[in-house]
C-alpha cells in the first residue's frame, strides 16, 4: 500500500520559512505528480501546488513544491510567512493501480 | 468558472439511507471526473472514489469499496454519493471535487454528515 506521511504540526514566526515533508512509502514518490493542498479551518482544501511544482494562478510565489528522490519524498516551503498561511496542508499523489492518497496532513502555526 | 454545489447537511440515525449530491455549475464538462472525500472530524482526507460524468465509470478506494455507492446523472450534471445502511462511524463531512486529470479543483463545500440514535 502507497502511503503519504506528514508531521502533525509545524509552527514559526511570521516572516520566517517553513518546510513540510510528505514521505512516501510503499512505493516511489516520484513515479507520480505530488499536490499540495491547503484547508483553512471550516474550509474545503484548495490548490497551492500542482504537479509537483506548478501554483495555480493566484497562489502567491511564496509557495514552492519539489520532489527528492533520495530521500522518496515531497516538500512545500511556504516562505515569508504570513497569519493568513495559518491552515492544515495535505500531499496527494496516486498509487500503482491509480488510486489517489492523501497524506497525512500537517497543521501549519503561524506564531 | 466551475463551482460545485453540494447538498445540505444530513442528520440521520444508524440503518438509514442516504444520498448526498454535487452539482456543477458554470463551464462543467461532461469530460470531466468527480471524486468523493471523507473527512472525518477533526482528521485528515480520505479518498473514496471517483466517477466519470460522461461515461460512469467508477474506482473505489479498497477502503470504501462495497460501503458507498457512488452515481451520476449526467443531464443535470450531478454526482451522488449515497449509503444502504449508515453506522455512526459515517459521521463526517464529504466533500467533491472535480478532478481534471492532475489536482482535485474546485472542491464543493461539504456536505456535514451526523449518524446518531
Amino acid at each position: 500500500n502507497f502511503m503519504l506521511s506528514q508531521p502533525h504540526s509545524v509552527s514559526e514566526s511570521p516572516g520566517k520559512t517553513v518546510t513540510i515533508s510528505c514521505s512516501g512509502s510503499g512505493g516511489s514518490i516520484a513515479s507520480n505528480y505530488v499536490q499540495w493542498y491547503q484547508q483553512r479551518p471550516g474550509s474545503a482544501p484548495t490548490t497551492v501546488i500542482y504537479e509537483d511544482n506548478h501554483r495555480p494562478s493566484g497562489v502567491p510565489d511564496r509557495f514552492s513544491g519539489s520532489i527528492d528522490s533520495s530521500s522518496n519524498s515531497a516538500s512545500l516551503t511556504i516562505s515569508g510567512l504570513k497569519t493568513e498561511d495559518e491552515a492544515d496542508y495535505y500531499c496527494q499523489s496516486y498509487d500503482s493501480t491509480d488510486h489517489y492518497v492523501f497524506g497525512t496532513g500537517t497543521k501549519v502555526t503561524v506564531l | 468558472e466551475v463551482q460545485l454545489v453540494q447538498s445540505g447537511a444530513e442528520v440521520k440515525e444508524p440503518g438509514e439511507s442516504l444520498k448526498i449530491s454535487c452539482k456543477g455549475f458554470g463551464h462543467i464538462l461532461t469530460n470531466y471526473w468527480i471524486g468523493w472525500v471523507r473527512q472525518k472530524p477533526g482528521k485528515g482526507l480520505e479518498w473514496m472514489g471517483i466517477i466519470h460524468l460522461g461515461d460512469s465509470d467508477t474506482t473505489y478506494s479498497p477502503s470504501f469499496q462495497g460501503q458507498v455507492t457512488i452515481s451520476v446523472d449526467k443531464s443535470i450534471g450531478a454526482a451522488y454519493l449515497q449509503w444502504s445502511s449508515l453506522k455512526a462511524s459515517d459521521t463526517a463531512i464529504y466533500y467533491c471535487a472535480r478532478h481534471s486529470g492532475v489536482e482535485f479543483d474546485p472542491w464543493g463545500q461539504g456536505t456535514l454528515v451526523i449518524v446518531s440514535s
